[in-house]
């Protein structure tokens, strides 16, 4: 099983549509979970983590954490076709972060 | 804030040759680098962390001795792939964090194609 696993997708929604990403992780320790945005050719940048159970909302974006399911989530309201780009989900373990194989999203206008 | 650039961006290079990647902090101090590697369509693997002022602890699996990791301040780690082979035609990416900070700042990347 692997430490962090997201569906690699492709996610087609359409504009203005909500898109919901998922990431389950396996180590129950794991304090801090992370969403980042990357572009292809490009690095990855960070959209918003989340700590505590729950919601946490940035604008457009909303991660949601379940660590009794293991489970961490990213809501994109309003989608725009320039949110096409793969989500990688990251775990923080030990100082240092586990990342997902990522998400393909599809934004389509 | 938060900026983190790298140098180069790209570098092809003869097989056997060693090639250097410079991570730099610039608005902040940066108590940790991560260096990562990513291969087409795969995610970040992270290949070692570096704290400022000591050696570097590497994943399992990584060589120290072929990628040498050198964070000499709190503003700058380079990352240097000794005797590079066409396998480690990658893109590496740091990324930096200072002190207890809970979120990690990315550099662009450096795209190595080793003929």
């Amino acid at each position: 099983q692997k430490e962090v696993e997201q569906n690699s997708g492709p996610l087609s929604v359409p504009e203005g549509a909500i898109a919901s990403l998922n990431c389950t992780y396996s180590d129950r320790g794991s304090q801090s979970f992370f969403w980042y945005r990357q572009y292809s050719g490009k690095s990855p940048e960070l959209i918003m983590f989340i700590y505590s159970n729950g919601d946490k909302e940035d604008g457009r974006f909303t991660a949601q954490l379940n660590k009794a399911s293991q489970y961490v989530s990213l809501l994109i309201r309003d989608s725009q076709p320039s949110d096409s780009a793969t989500y990688l989900c990251a775990v923080e373990r030990t100082y240092k972060y586990i990342f997902g194989t990522g998400t393909r999203l599809k934004v389509l206008a | 804030g938060a900026v983190v650039s790298q140098h180069p961006s790209r570098v092809i290079c003869k097989s056997g040759t060693s090639v250097k990647i410079e991570c730099r902090s610039l608005d902040f101090q940066a108590t940790t680098m991560f260096w990562y590697r990513q291969f087409p369509k795969q995610s970040l693997m992270l290949m070692a962390t570096s704290n400022e002022g000591s050696k570097a602890t590497y994943e399992q699996g990584v060589e120290k001795d072929k990628f040498l990791i050198n964070h000499a301040s709190l503003t700058l780690s380079t990352l240097t792939v000794t005797s590079a082979h066409p396998e480690d035609s990658s893109f590496y990416i740091c990324s930096a964090r200072h002190g207890g900070a809970n979120e990690q700042f990315f550099g662009p990347g450096t795209r190595l194609t080793v003929l």
